[in-house]
């Protein structure tokens, strides 16, 4: 079964400061892929990034950079100079075949 | 590319009523999903068409609740007799088979059993 664990419930941090979002993962496949979603406050859940377990390289866009490392089975997040607009709860995803596990998400809070 | 459209986007009920959702997806798309979110939870998996045929239900899904996708274009979300545990946001999202597959959401139908 696949499990997402995102211990951070919420973070609150002033605009400007970097934050890193925790997830760890468990699967059993050998082939899986690894997302992270955003809820801002309107409820719809935008697309940020999927990796493939086949490839570790981290991944930089923007503001947003993501670590991924199997030896330790974590799929980090961090926003670089965080603003108020990205104010929202991030899920981080695990895709197994055509099924999605969602963590329990971490709610983050930028105040200005 | 219009998105993924829910209607309605709240629906309050009282118990024992029966609800039905829509879900549009985007047009080329061939998979669709329902997903359930309760308060404080991520999304739980609920279940999944390709084209017109539903192939899994989560054990989430009682009887009471049925869904379907005729002509594997738009789907309905069927709940009967509702209780209150079945307040929720309830989510539907799409996807094209592909090797890089991403699920795009709508912004779901929050229901209300009161």
């Amino acid at each position: 079964a696949q499990k997402v664990t995102q211990a951070q419930t919420e973070i609150s941090v002033v605009e400007k400061e970097d934050v890193t979002l925790d997830c760890v993962y468990e699967t059993r496949d050998t082939t899986y892929y690894l997302f992270w979603y955003k809820q801002p406050p309107s409820g719809e859940l935008v697309f940020l990034i999927r990796r493939n377990s086949f490839d570790e390289q981290n991944e930089i866009s923007g503001r947003y950079s993501w670590n991924f490392q199997k030896s330790t089975s974590s799929f980090n997040f961090t926003i670089t100079a965080s603003q108020v607009v990205d104010s929202a709860v991030y899920f981080c995803v695990n895709r197994s075949n055509y099924k999605l596990t969602f963590g329990k998400g971490t709610l983050l809070t930028v105040n200005p | 590319d219009t998105g993924v459209s829910q209607d309605p986007r709240h629906k309050i009920t009282k118990r024992g009523q029966n609800v039905t959702f829509r879900c549009d997806p985007i047009s080329e798309h061939n998979r669709l999903y329902w997903y359930r979110q309760t308060l404080g939870q991520g999304p739980e998996f609920l279940t999944y068409f390709q084209n017109e045929a539903q192939l899994e239900k989560s054990r989430l899904l009682s009887d009471r609740f049925s869904a379907e996708r005729p002509k594997g274009s738009f789907s309905t979300l069927e709940i009967q007799r509702t209780e209150q545990g079945d307040s929720a946001m309830y989510l539907c999202a799409s996807s094209f088979t592909s090797t890089n597959e991403k699920l795009f959401f709508g912004s779901g139908t929050q229901l209300s059993v009161l």
